[in-house]
């Protein structure tokens, strides 16, 4: 059984700072997605990461995928009370039988 | 952006009694998936289907759980005979492709089900 980590938990943090969530495994993905999820809402894709060491920028997220394709890092750089929200790493194989991460659960304070 | 689109969002049932759940994918994909998530868990794999055929299924995916593409449009969920455990948001993903090149899995916003 493939098992993906992601720590911490829960992170709160104010506006400005800058915060990194992790994803972990054992096992190798051939690729990584990272979503965010809203209350009562689906997932949302916000990137894949496919080779290992790839790094991949969106606006102030920055995501990378280990280079050996079992982690993976997501960074924020100048939170803002709009990036609150749960996210979620899931890795597969493309999005054949995506297994998703255990989220990390981010609050961002005024 | 497109939307893939799930009815209904709430549906309540007795334990042993059959459930539809409906899911409308985006029009031009073809690989179409049902997840769910049982309160506080983590999102879980049921079955993914293409070709009119299932393509792969998890151990969730038992034989009280059926799949369909009645219409060419349509793809539903059937949970034959409730049981309490089932209780869960479910949804439902289509992509246009497998996603090897990070095609998107789109999402669609849930049905809860809740058995009693």
């Amino acid at each position: 059984t493939q098992l993906l980590e992601q720590s911490p938990q829960f992170l709160s943090i104010q506006e400005g700072e800058n915060l990194t969530v992790y994803c972990n495994s054992s096992s190798v993905f051939s690729s990584l997605q990272w979503y965010r999820q809203e209350p009562g809402e689906g997932p949302v894709l916000l990137v894949t990461v496919v080779t290992g060491g790839e790094v991949k920028k969106l606006k102030r997220l920055t995501f990378q995928f280990g280079d050996a394709r079992k982690d993976s890092s997501l960074h924020i750089t100048a939170a803002q009370p709009g990036d609150t929200g749960l996210y979620l790493c899931a890795g597969g194989f493309g999005n054949e039988k995506l297994t998703f991460g255990t989220g990390t659960r981010l609050t961002i304070i005024p | 952006e497109p939307e893939v689109t799930q009815t209904p969002s709430h549906q309540v049932t007795q334990m042993g009694q059959e459930v539809i759940l409906r899911c409308v994918p985006i029009s031009n994909h073809l690989y179409f998936y049902w997840y769910r998530q049982i309160l506080g868990q983590k999102v879980e794999f049921l079955v993914s289907f293409y070709n009119n055929e299932i393509s792969e299924k998890s151990e969730i995916f038992d034989d009280q759980f059926s799949v369909e593409r009645p219409d060419g449009s349509n793809f539903t969920l059937k949970i034959r005979s409730t049981k309490l455990e089932d209780s869960a948001m479910y949804f439902c993903a289509s992509s246009g492709d497998r996603g090897l090149l990070g095609e998107k899995l789109f999402f669609g916003s849930g049905t809860q089900l809740s058995v009693l």
